[in-house]
């Protein structure tokens, strides 16, 4: 079945701890990117990847960091997590074509992180 | 600034009725638009898009209007369903461009 997968569902941790929120995609698809929701905010994109080793910030990429070794894999990293990073986060992927449209999103059924 | 923007948050149709869905944007240089439709612990779904080429596409009991000079979208649902009870969040991306902007989402509700 295709799927994005996000690890772990629900986390809750404290200021300053260090972790990571794993996702995996099986469709083979070139893009990755990582969103937030928050009340009466919608989706803010925070980092994408168009492919393997090429990452770039999205709209709120403070305080996070990516990595993309593989192409199936994009882990969202808070080196210190804080009060502010709250959220429920998104994990996405799609099919990228040089020059054109990226295909819609497929999302990953969300992490939601409490941080105390 | 929100880019993308839904200015209701919620609103309640009878089954069988038309429900309509507004969004606006403010970027002229938006290419694509997307709605996706959000059920509670799941992620958001891809529903229907359009092309700024077009000012229509349709999709079953789904149709999105997009109207570039008013810079306004919409997705008509015809007839609603007690299933499309969720959240639908619009979404905008210039073209070969690599970010999507979402708006702030819209919870419907179909009442039987």
């Amino acid at each position: 079945e295709a799927q994005v997968t996000q690890n772990p569902r629900y986390l809750i941790t404290v200021t300053g701890k260090k972790l990571t929120v794993t996702c995996s995609q099986n469709m083979n698809h070139e893009y990755m990117s990582w969103y937030r929701q928050d009340p009466g905010l919608g989706l803010r994109q925070i980092y994408y990847s168009m492919n393997v080793e090429v990452t770039d910030k999205g709209d709120v990429p403070e305080g996070y960091k990516v990595s993309r070794k593989e192409k199936r894999n994009f882990p969202l990293i808070l080196e210190s997590p804080s009060p502010n990073q709250t959220s429920l986060y998104f994990c996405a992927s799609s099919f990228s074509w040089e020059g054109s449209y990226n295909s819609p999103l497929h999302f990953g059924n969300g992490t939601r992180l409490t941080v105390t | 600034d929100q880019q993308v923007k839904q200015n209701s948050p919620s609103l309640s149709v009878q089954e069988g009725r038309i429900s309509i869905l507004n969004c606006d944007y403010t970027n002229s240089m938006f290419d694509y638009f997307l709605w996706y439709k959000k059920y509670p612990a799941e992620g958001p779904t891809f529903l229907i898009s359009i092309s700024s080429i077009k000012d229509k596409n349709e999709d079953g009991r789904f149709t999105v209007f997009l109207n570039k000079s008013a810079k306004h979208l919409s997705l008509h649902i015809v007839p609603s369903q007690p299933g499309d009870s969720a959240v639908y969040f619009c979404a905008a991306s210039e073209y070969n461009f690599n970010k999507f902007y979402f708006g702030s989402g819209t919870k419907l509700n179909v009442k039987p």
